[in-house]
């Protein structure tokens, strides 16, 4: 089976932009969680989507939003980029059940200037 | 409320030592405890976890964790170390008393492997 995929890897973008980060799961995962990862916060839970709802949202602002496709296909957003967003970006799927685990992408890394 | 704590930000250990790695955790109800390990630009991996069960789970590339319910535990393990196995790993958790299968990270600690 492919893995969890993630496009771009890299993005570069200004201050004040938005960026689109796309993710797509591991076939017949329908659980997709984002996580935002950076030097001094670490590992941070942004939201997770099953079936196309979102059932749980980390604590972040409501710049940061995302979706889930009938596919299970996910796209997290973020606009008016701030300095602070500069963060490696992880997507995770995983089978329903409480003890399974989540397979990571490689991620995106994402520089605000 | 679950989390998860790494009290060692660094371990050291020379090639073919013990390597321990420490994880406690807190949670309202059932554990599921998880560990991962991420290289260099790189996304996580799963090496193992408990569910239920055995207390001594073991996991991928030799690495096993003890589950210690009393001192809420879930420790990493191997019993020789390889340079190869310097990176950087997170503990996290999930208990099935929040909605959702989202888990909570430790802070992550760097373990280096010297020749």
């Amino acid at each position: 089976k492919a893995g969890v995929t993630q496009t771009p890897r890299y993005l570069i973008k200004t201050r004040g932009q938005q960026v689109t980060l796309s993710c797509s799961p591991i076939s017949g995962h329908r659980s997709v969680s984002w996580y935002q990862q950076t030097p001094g916060q670490g590992l941070q839970f942004l939201f997770e989507y099953f079936s196309e709802t979102q059932r749980n949202k980390g604590n972040f602002p409501g710049r940061f939003s995302g979706r889930q496709f009938s596919n299970s296909r996910s796209e997290m957003n973020v606009s008016t980029l701030e300095l602070g967003d500069s963060a490696l970006y992880l997507c995770a799927s995983s089978l329903e059940g409480w003890g399974n685990e989540q397979f990571f992408g490689p991620g995106t890394r994402l520089t605000v200037l | 409320a679950q989390s998860v704590a790494q009290p060692e930000d660094q371990v050291n250990v020379a090639e073919g030592n013990p390597l321990t790695v420490k994880c406690t955790y807190s949670v309202s109800g059932n554990p599921y405890l998880f560990w991962y390990v991420q290289y260099p630009n790189r996304g996580l991996q799963f090496l193992l976890k408990y569910i239920t069960g055995d207390n001594l789970v073991k996991g991928s590339y030799g690495f096993e964790a003890e589950f210690n319910k009393s001192q809420t535990s879930f420790h990493l393990k191997k019993p020789s170390a390889l340079v190869s196995d310097s990176a950087l790993y997170f503990c996290a958790v999930r208990d099935n008393s929040n909605s959702g299968y989202a888990l909570n990270f430790g802070k992550g600690t760097s373990l280096l492997v010297t020749p």
